[in-house]
């Protein structure tokens, strides 16, 4: 079975651009979510989807959106990047929503922004 | 809000013996907590989930355990080898309406 994929794996824009990035899950996996990985701050939880619908987001500004296609895969923007944006944006789907499962992460969209 | 902790130093051990890793959570318990192994670059890989009501899960030369009093997870590799060299993330769970929460993960590094 193929695993979650991250389109592109590297990025880099200039302040003040936005950003897409997108996540195809593993197949029959209906729930995505999305993670920031920094050396600061560690793994830190963006927003969840199941069945087209965001479930939870975590502290992130509003600036970090996303969305979810009827076929499960997703895709997060980030408007009018900002320095502090450089991370390593993780996708992973699971079976279910919530937590109760495990997650397969993707490879990772690592974002420079200059 | 809810904090896993997990001990920022590297554990350096010789192969052949048991690495023990530490998380400890705050606040009520979770209903999972799991644990996963990130290699530099690469995504995290799941390795084991464990319930609330379990105290102790395994697999293959891996075991969890789970002490709601201590408000601790214990995650064990026995018979540890240099490609066990990682780091190790705990995230706490909790199903329905949730943010999961990881912590800041403990770098194994085995020694032939």
């Amino acid at each position: 079975k193929a695993g979650v994929t991250q389109t592109p794996r590297y990025l880099i824009k200039t302040r003040g651009q936005q950003v897409t990035l997108s996540c195809s899950p593993i197949s029959g996996h209906r729930s995505v979510s999305w993670y920031q990985q920094t050396p600061g701050q560690g793994l830190q939880f963006l927003f969840e989807y199941f069945s087209e619908t965001q479930r939870n987001k975590g502290n992130f500004p509003g600036r970090f959106s996303g969305r979810q296609f009827s076929n499960s895969r997703s895709e997060m923007n980030v408007s009018t990047l900002e320095l502090g944006d450089s991370a390593l944006y993780l996708c992973a789907s699971s079976l279910t929503p919530g937590g109760s499962h495990e997650q397969y992460f993707g490879p990772g969209t690592r974002l420079t922004v200059t | 809000s809810q904090k896993i902790e997990q001990n920022s130093e590297a554990l350096n051990i010789q192969e052949g013996k048991t690495a023990t890793l530490t998380c400890n959570y705050t606040n009520y318990s979770p209903a999972y907590l799991q644990w996963y192994r990130q290699d530099p670059g690469r995504g995290p890989v799941f390795l084991l989930l464990i319930r609330e009501n379990e105290k102790e899960k395994r697999k293959e030369r891996l075991k969890v355990t789970f002490d709601t009093t201590l408000k601790q997870s214990l995650f064990h590799i026995t018979a540890s080898q240099p490609a066990d060299s990682a780091t190790y993330l705990c995230v706490r769970t909790s199903g329905g309406s949730y943010i999961p929460t990881f912590g800041r993960g403990t770098s194994l590094i085995v020694h032939p």
